[in-house]
Parts: C-alpha cells; sequence; structure tokens
C-alpha cells in the first residue's frame, strides 16, 4: 500500500519564525508532490505543488523535496497568525495515473 | 465559476437510510474525484471520474457506496444502506489538465449516521 506519513502536531512557532512541516512517501517513482492547507471547518486549498526534478519558491513558502530519502518539506517563513491551520501533504504515486494520496495533516499553530 | 458546489452542507440520517450526497464540478473541468475525510484516516480518495467515466474505484469502501456522473456538469455519491461508520465529511474536488495538477474543492458534505 502507498502511503503519505506526517506528524500529526501541533506544531507551535511564534509569530515571524520559520514552520518546517514534513512528509515522508513510501514510493520512490512518485512525481507530483503537494501541499494543501485546511482551515478548521474548511475545504482544503491548494498552496505549494512541485514536480520530482525540482524545488519551489512562492512569496513566504518554499516546498523542497528530497527524493534520496523520500520525504517533502514545506517551509514558512515569517509566520504569521493566519498560517494556523491544518497542513496536507499529497503525492501523485507512480502508476496511479491521476490518483492523489493525502496524509493525514500536521496541525500548525502560529503563536502570537 | 461558483466554483465547485456541493449539496447538501449537512445530513444527518439513521441507520439504515439511503444517503445521496450531490456534486457539480467546475465548468471545463474534465475529472471529478469523491473524497472522503475523518480525524482517523484522514482524506481517503473514493472514486475519480474522467470524461465522466469512472476511472478508478479502489477507494469504495464496500457495495453499500455507488457514484455516478450521468454528465459533465452532475455527479452523485450514494450510500445504501447508511451505517454509523460512514459518519465524515465528504468532499468532491474536479480539475483539468489545463489548470495543472491542482484540485478544486467543494464545500464538503458533514455526514452523520446515527
Amino acid at each position: 500500500q502507498k502511503e503519505v506519513e506526517q506528524n500529526s502536531g501541533p506544531l507551535s512557532v511564534p509569530e515571524g519564525a520559520i514552520a518546517s512541516l514534513n512528509c515522508t512517501y513510501s514510493d520512490r517513482g512518485s512525481q507530483s508532490f503537494f501541499w494543501y492547507r485546511q482551515y478548521s471547518g474548511k475545504s482544503p486549498e491548494l498552496i505549494m505543488f512541485i514536480y520530482s526534478n525540482g524545488d519551489k519558491e512562492d512569496g513566504r513558502f518554499t516546498a523542497q523535496l528530497n527524493k534520496a530519502s523520500q520525504y517533502v518539506s514545506l517551509l514558512i517563513r515569517d509566520s504569521q497568525p493566519s498560517d494556523s491551520a491544518t497542513y496536507l501533504c499529497a503525492v501523485r504515486f507512480s502508476g496511479g495515473y491521476q490518483k492523489v494520496t493525502f496524509g493525514t495533516g500536521t496541525k500548525l499553530q502560529v503563536i502570537p | 465559476d461558483a466554483g465547485v458546489i456541493q449539496s447538501p452542507r449537512h445530513e444527518v440520517t439513521e441507520m439504515g437510510q439511503e444517503v445521496t450526497l450531490r456534486c457539480k464540478p467546475i465548468s471545463g473541468h474534465d475529472y471529478l474525484f469523491w473524497y472522503r475525510q475523518t480525524m482517523m484516516r484522514g482524506l481517503e480518495l473514493l472514486i475519480y471520474f474522467n470524461n465522466n467515466v469512472p476511472i478508478d474505484d479502489s477507494g469504495m469502501p464496500e457495495d453499500r457506496f455507488s457514484a455516478k456522473m450521468p454528465n459533465a456538469s452532475f455527479s452523485t455519491l450514494k450510500i445504501q444502506p447508511s451505517e454509523p461508520r460512514d459518519s465524515a465529511v465528504y468532499f468532491c474536488a474536479s480539475r483539468n489538465d489545463r489548470g495543472g495538477e491542482k484540485l478544486f474543492f467543494g464545500s464538503g458534505t458533514q455526514l452523520s449516521v446515527l
């Protein structure tokens, strides 16, 4: 069974600090990696995605892939209280066509 | 565009009753996904369609669950008979190839089976 694993948290960081979120995945041949943010009682929304060929930076967010160790990370710089949410890591596994598998999420709390 | 529209927002029913959840994808999107979210198991893919055709239903938990997509603008997920363990938030999501791999989620249906 192909899996995506995340620490459920909560991860608490002070406002202005860097928040580092990680997830591991089981399939070495995976192609696409996603980070979704989900506020309590709301639906997930995509904040970053990367392919297997490289990292990506978008404003305060950076997604990094370590293929050798099979983990994906999301860095949030200058964390704000509005970043407090659950962050879902998702992976499109090789051979899965359009199937995207989600981790159970890490809850982030940014303390003012 | 109004986004992905799901109905109802909340559904409370008794064990053994039939439940039908509805989804209208974003116009022009050719993929539609049904997910179920619980605290214990997170977001699980139940089934997805491409151009109204079911492609992968391996996540459908058992025969009590069925999904249809009769046209490009409408899909249903039916549970018959419902059981308390089906209580969860059910999300519908859609996407197309032109927009990359971003999934657009609906607001979800909170299902409670008593």
